[in-house]
């Protein structure tokens, strides 16, 4: 149980496109997505938390008009990269919480590459 | 403002051997605590967490971890270490809204 998917795995895209990721919740309704970016060998930062239905929340720092989140309903939630650059190349994350527990599912993650 | 600090970057471990991971955090009330594993290219598999109630809690693939609150720690530890444990590992603390803060990861190589 508590599988979150991520879609596409990877994506190679070029610059000034828009790049669309899906995280899933597939086994459970995930009232709060999160969505994280990995820069090579360093950490997870949190860039924006979604709730189901409401407006997402962004970290300070971090452009909501260039990282466009939707959650639409309990099992998807989208991360569209607006006008990517190649310094939005990295790693996106996302995890997925149910409402009665305090722990995060995370996905396997999608590589972004922009040219 | 929450901070959470691992202060090896890299460990280096034979195989057999035991294995710890130091984790401390900066958190004003009582932290919901976590340690998870990324292998590479993969995403976060979580490992334990703790919320309350006993300090040493155990987790998943012979993993174990000690909440230690007057030394603000949570460091991972495992007796004997296999290959398939070379992997990344980040120490995490959440906040109320269940925000997580990460370390910035421990690298464990392993070595036959």
């Amino acid at each position: 149980g508590a599988v979150v998917s991520q879609h596409p795995s990877r994506v190679i895209c070029k610059s000034g496109t828009s790049v669309k990721i899906e995280c899933r919740s597939l086994d459970f309704q995930a009232t709060t997505m999160f969505w994280y970016r990995q820069f090579p060998k360093q950490s997870l930062m949190l860039m924006a938390t979604s709730n189901e239905g409401s407006k997402a929340t962004y970290e300070q720092g971090v452009e909501k008009d260039k990282f466009l989140i939707n959650h639409a309903s309990l099992t998807l939630s989208t991360l569209t990269v607006t006008s990517a650059h190649p310094e939005d190349s990295s790693f996106y994350i996302c995890s997925a919480r149910v409402w009665t527990q305090e722990t995060q599912y995370f996905g396997p993650g999608t590589r972004l590459l922009v040219l | 403002a929450q901070s959470v600090t691992q202060p090896d970057i890299h460990i280096t471990v034979s195989e057999g051997a035991s294995l710890e991971l130091r984790c401390n955090y900066s958190y004003g009330a009582t932290p919901y605590l976590f340690w998870y594993v990324q292998s590479p290219g993969q995403g976060l598999q979580l490992l334990l967490k703790y919320f309350s109630g006993d300090t040493l809690v155990q987790g998943i693939k012979g993993f174990e971890a000690e909440f230690k609150r007057s030394q603000s720690s949570f460091n991972l530890r495992k007796p004997s270490v296999h290959w398939s444990d070379a992997a990344e590992y980040f120490c995490a603390v959440g906040e109320d809204d269940y925000k997580l803060s990460f370390g910035a990861g421990t690298t464990v190589t392993v070595r036959a």
